[in-house]
């Protein structure tokens, strides 16, 4: 059964440090997302993404954050300066195979610890 | 600023029994509502998806939908203990697919 799958599963950096979080959405899925869970918290909606361009994205999502499709596969989502309070499960989904976003699939997540 | 609110719990049911999920929504503009399981430090898992009012049955589960109400719930027959996990209720508006969760409401099965 095709689903999304994440690298790393655990990232740990330092404050002030880029990283790059990597995701193979599910082949032929058109839609790809971006969410976090800070321990104990609610699921967040961070970014969606459609057609090579962002198609909405939330307040969590400043200028640190960027999403990017390099390849036919891949889906990343950069943090250029990490913060404290970026550490959290960052899940990626993806969704749609007829042009409208119906059920989303997550991935199995990259936990991000900032230090 | 649209909320999707659930009771935390935990709600705890005996092995077999019917367990009882709710979610209320704010945005009457809502299309699409999900529910997923999380299992203790893994992703969400999408169980059931609805989009009409009224109810959708798939093997044990049951979502149910009222939009006047802006009510989603879900029932679970013949709960087991491996169904002791958070279960979030999602909701969609719009074309671009964004997904609202609540908290979440955790359930124990209890054998």
């Amino acid at each position: 059964e095709p689903e999304v799958t994440q690298t790393p599963s655990h990232q740990v950096t330092q404050m002030g440090q880029e990283v790059i979080l990597r995701c193979v959405p599910i082949s032929n899925h058109l839609y790809f997302y971006w969410y976090r869970q800070i321990l104990g918290q609610k699921v967040e909606f961070l970014v969606s993404f459609y057609n090579n361009e962002i198609s909405e994205k939330s307040e969590i999502f400043d200028d640190q954050f960027s999403v990017e499709r390099p390849d036919g596969s891949n889906f990343t989502l950069k943090i250029r300066s990490t913060k404290l309070e970026d550490s959290a499960m960052y899940f990626c989904a993806s969704s749609g195979l007829a042009g409208f976003p119906l059920e989303q699939f997550f991935g199995p997540g990259t936990r991000l610890t900032v230090l | 600023q649209k909320e999707v609110e659930q009771n935390s719990g935990p709600l705890s049911v005996p092995e077999g029994a019917i367990a009882s999920l709710n979610c209320t929504y704010s945005d009457r503009g809502s299309q699409s509502f999900f529910w997923y399981r999380q299992y203790s430090g893994k992703s969400p898992e999408l169980i059931m998806s609805i989009y009409s009012n009224g109810d959708k049955e798939d093997g044990r589960f049951t979502a149910q939908l009222n939009k006047a109400s802006q009510y989603v719930s879900l029932l679970i027959r013949d709960s087991q203990p491996s169904d002791s996990a958070t279960y979030l209720c999602a909701v969609s508006s719009g074309n671009t697919g964004k997904l609202i969760f609540g908290q979440g409401t955790t359930l124990q099965v209890k054998p």
